[in-house]
């Protein structure tokens, strides 16, 4: 069975700390894994996308693969009020599918 | 760019009454596109996809259908709603990149 698997939170950080949100997958064949963030009542936007092991760094936003532990993580440094979100974990077993995690609910205090 | 659209942005409906939602994108040719349910305070779910006009793959069995009766149109239909079937619906539209790109859903509540 192809899981995506996040710990749903709530994830409390004060602002400007740094946010470490995880997320672990089952399917050893997946290639490709995604981070979107979804405010409440709006859709999810895909934020970060990775493929190889190691980190893949985009502004505040650092994404973390590492495909022999198969673990996908998301660090938000500097943590902003308009970061508090639900972020989902998404992995690609080599299909056109993507499988989705719940998602974690992240909450940035000011 | 490429935009996707959907509609209408929300929705209420009685049990037993038919669904129609519509998904359009803009801006790019033979996209992979995808039909995603989400309950409250819960995951996406996964409907339908499809590679190409006419090409449907369903997920879950269910009382809903979907159709792709032009490249860039994706349409999610179903003849009686249940209960059930409230929830967030989300369009999404993909390429070889395995990304996927979410339109701004439709929000049904059947009452």
């Amino acid at each position: 069975q192809k899981e995506v698997e996040q710990n749903s939170g709530p994830l409390s950080v004060p602002e400007g700390a740094i946010a470490s949100l995880n997320c672990t997958y089952s399917d050893r064949g997946s290639q490709s894994f995604f981070w979107y963030r979804q405010y409440s009542g709006k859709s999810p936007e895909l934020i970060m996308s990775i493929y190889s092991n190691g980190d893949k760094e985009d502004g505040r936003f650092t994404a973390q693969l590492n495909k022999a532990s198969q673990y996908v993580s998301l660090l938000i440094r500097d943590s902003q009020p308009s970061d508090s979100a639900t972020y989902l974990c998404a992995a690609n077993p080599g299909a056109n599918n993507l499988f989705f995690g719940t998602g974690t609910r992240l909450t940035v205090i000011p | 760019s490429q935009t996707i659209h959907q509609w209408p942005a929300t929705l209420v409906q009685p049990v037993g009454s038919p669904l129609s939602l519509e998904c359009t994108v803009e801006g790019t040719s033979n996209p992979n596109l995808y039909w995603y349910r989400q309950a409250a305070g819960r995951g996406l779910q996964l409907l339908f996809y499809s590679v190409g006009i006419g090409q449907i793959s369903s997920e879950v069995p269910q009382n809903l259908s979907a159709s792709r009766p032009q490249d860039r149109q994706f349409i999610l239909s179903s003849k009686k709603l249940l209960l059930s079937d409230s929830g967030f619906y989300l369009c999404a539209w993909g390429q070889t990149s395995y990304e996927q790109y979410f339109g701004p859903g439709t929000r049904l509540t059947v009452t």
